[in-house]
């Protein structure tokens, strides 16, 4: 089955550790997204990626880093320079870049730091 | 910059009523608007897409939401409630440039009560 997956569903960190959370998707999906969801805010992009080897900043990329060496994975680091980590993460893709492209979602993964 | 508005975060019918959730938007150029559900603890799904074609969108679920320049909304509907319809929905908007970003409203959460 084509899909979106992350892992793990629940991640638990201590405060100031580094995290990495996994996004592969085997839609054949040019362009990736990452965002966060906190409660009562909606969705807020971080990172996203039209291409591989290619990425740009999202409204809230502060403490977050990526990479896209490979079109099917697109990992999201959560630094200990991000203020307030816990949240839940959703990956998603889309075929293309257009305005029109659906975007695919991903099951999420919540982090929680301790 | 282009946004929505989600009027009610919290909306209650009974089973069997109408269902009314309410999205405006903002944007300067004719926007491309989606509506997504989602089910606690997991990825969004969506429902349905306005993409400048037919102005009354029909989605999966019995959903539909029609597109209204003049009003800057893309309200969702749906005739009867079922109580699997209880979820989270969210109202999201993209450009015409700048490829398919996506911004978010923050959110109604339906409920359906016997």
């Amino acid at each position: 089955d084509g899909g979106i997956t992350q892992s793990p569903k629940y991640l638990f960190r201590k405060e100031g550790q580094n995290v990495t959370l996994s996004c592969e998707q085997n839609l054949n999906h040019d362009a990736m997204y990452w965002y966060r969801q906190d409660p009562g805010q909606g969705l807020r992009l971080i990172y996203y990626s039209q291409i591989v080897n290619d990425f740009q900043k999202g409204d809230i990329a502060e403490g977050y880093s990526v990479s896209r060496e490979k079109k099917e994975s697109f990992p999201l680091t959560v630094t200990s320079a991000q203020k307030n980590p816990t949240a839940f993460y959703l990956c998603a893709s889309s075929i293309g870049s257009l305005g029109t492209n659906e975007q695919f979602f991903g099951p999420g993964t919540r982090l929680t730091v301790l | 910059a282009q946004s929505v508005t989600q009027l009610g975060s919290h909306v209650s019918v009974s089973e069997g009523a109408l269902v009314l959730l309410r999205c405006n938007y903002s944007s300067s150029v004719p926007p491309y608007l989606f509506w997504y559900v989602q089910y606690p603890n997991q990825g969004l799904q969506l429902l349905l897409k306005y993409t400048s074609a037919a102005t009354l969108v029909k989605g999966i679920n019995g959903f539909e939401a029609e597109f209204k320049k003049s009003e800057t909304s893309f309200h969702l509907t749906k005739p009867s409630a079922h109580m699997s319809d209880a979820a989270e929905y969210f109202c999201a908007v993209s450009g015409r440039r700048g490829g398919n970003k996506l911004t978010f409203g923050t959110g109604t959460q339906l409920k359906v009560e016997l």
